[in-house]
């Protein structure tokens, strides 16, 4: 089975702190996605990326940046973390069947106080 | 109107019954549909899906999509308590590798035992 770590499963950080939330998936899959879920809100797509450098936001870029140097490796910055930017934050990749279909990660609880 | 609609619930079942979960969309171009699990703070994994109209069927479970009424249903025959969870629907354009997939918000089920 392909697995989708995610390098924290908690993480409590300040206003104002730069925040890096690492995604790594240990077979050679091109596309992969964050997400960041809210109550009441679902899955809203943050950034994906199709392969190795390229990047594409989606609908809720604002606020964070994206960095994919290796395929295996995607990673989501917030610049300058606000309150607002509390959430559940989820990696996905694509597998390579016809459907699209995704596969997550067990997700990252960020607060940010 | 929003793409994808989910009924948020929350549904509460007796353990053995038959449980009902739904979608409707509004873009008919959709024709790839996937029914998501996701235990409380875990991440969604993917539970069951199907191309286009017509019925899938999984153990407990059956995917039924039906494009002419844009809906597309989740049943689950004897229903456990380990079935407690949120449901969410999902769905894309077109396969292959480009796709995203438009996320219906989730509707949480709980089985009593």
């Amino acid at each position: 089975d392909v697995k989708v770590t995610q390098s924290s499963r908690y993480l409590v950080k300040r206003t104002g702190e730069k925040v890096f939330l690492e995604c790594v998936q240990d077979m050679d899959h091109e596309n992969m996605f964050w997400y960041r879920q809210d109550p009441g809100l679902g899955l809203r797509l943050i950034y994906f990326s199709y392969d190795v450098k390229m990047k594409e936001k989606g609908d809720i870029p604002e606020g964070y940046s994206v960095s994919r140097e290796k395929k295996e490796r995607f990673s989501l910055i917030l610049e300058s973390a606000s309150t607002n930017q509390t959430s559940m934050y989820l990696c996905a990749y694509a597998g390579q069947g016809r459907y699209n279909e995704q596969f997550f990660g067990p997700g990252t609880r960020l607060t940010v106080l | 109107q929003k793409e994808v609609e989910q009924d948020p619930g929350p549904l509460s079942v007796p353990e053995g019954a038959i449980v009902s979960l739904n979608c409707t969309y509004s873009n008919s171009a959709f024709q790839y549909f996937m029914w998501y699990r996701q235990y409380s703070r875990k991440g969604p994994e993917l539970l069951m899906y199907t191309y286009s109209s017509g019925n899938k069927e999984d153990g407990r479970f059956t995917a039924q999509v039906d494009k002419s009424s844009k809906y597309i249903s989740l049943f689950i025959r004897d229903s456990q308590p380990s079935d407690s969870a949120t449901y969410l629907c999902a769905m894309s354009d077109y396969g292959g590798s480009q796709g995203n997939l438009i996320f219906g918000k989730g509707t949480k089920l709980s089985v009593k035992p």
